[in-house]
């Protein structure tokens, strides 16, 4: 599994943007970059993915590097409800017919 | 819609025992995933069913088993406990891209 490298933790202020990164040097032409999250006593949440070109949902913004060896979770303007743990995943489809290989991901912290 | 469901919500068990935990998958989807989540640490991928067949396995010892009904929900089964099988069990669903996660099921083996 090509893997992913993200910063143990993050803060930011509350109503600011959010920028978390994540490294995947070893990603092959194929790998979609899906991004989940998880919040305090609950299962991991489907945030965004993306194959080449930027993407946008009503969550966030994902920016991905032109050699696509990184990428970028984007959330404008965060709240305190977005304090969870981020994870940066390669998978080789696009479909849910593969298993999710989650590293230790980025714990971010809003502050008020 | 109801989300992706697990029971029970919280179990305790003895070493030695074993345990069934249940899932019943968003409507419509045919993939149900399971992982365990140790405290601290991110998800790992136990096993994988499409349409009640096995479509992946993760690194897990034989003490864990689990298979999917016609209706799509599942089981997963675990034999002999141990005490570091004390873990968050998650279960997720699938139509396409993207899993729905279930709230989990906290198994505390003593």
């Amino acid at each position: 599994d090509a893997k992913t490298t993200q910063p143990n933790s993050m803060e930011s202020n509350e109503e600011e943007p959010v920028h978390l990164p994540c490294n995947h040097s070893t990603i092959s032409g194929t790998d979609y970059i899906h991004w989940y999250r998880q919040l305090p006593s609950q299962g991991p949440e489907y945030v965004i993915h993306g194959l080449t070109s930027n993407v946008n949902n009503r969550m966030a913004s994902l920016a991905i590097a032109e050699d696509r060896k990184s990428s970028t979770l984007i959330l404008h303007r965060a709240t305190l409800r977005d304090a969870a743990v981020y994870y940066c995943i390669l998978m080789r489809s696009n479909f849910g017919n593969e298993k999710l290989t989650f590293g230790t991901g980025t714990r971010l912290t809003i502050i008020p | 819609d109801a989300g992706v469901t697990q029971s029970p919500t919280h179990l305790i068990k003895t070493r030695g025992q074993h345990v069934t935990l249940r899932c019943s998958p968003i409507s419509g989807h045919k993939s149900v995933s399971w992982y365990q989540q140790v405290l601290g640490q991110g998800p790992q991928f136990i096993f994988q069913y499409y349409e009640k067949e096995e479509r992946g396995r993760g690194n897990f010892p034989d003490r864990f088993s689990a298979r999917q009904f016609p209706n799509y929900s599942s089981e997963l089964n675990v034999n002999a406990l141990l005490l570091g099988d004390s873990a968050l069990y998650l279960c997720a669903s699938s139509l396409g891209a993207g899993y729905t996660f279930g709230s989990g099921t906290r198994l505390t083996v003593v």
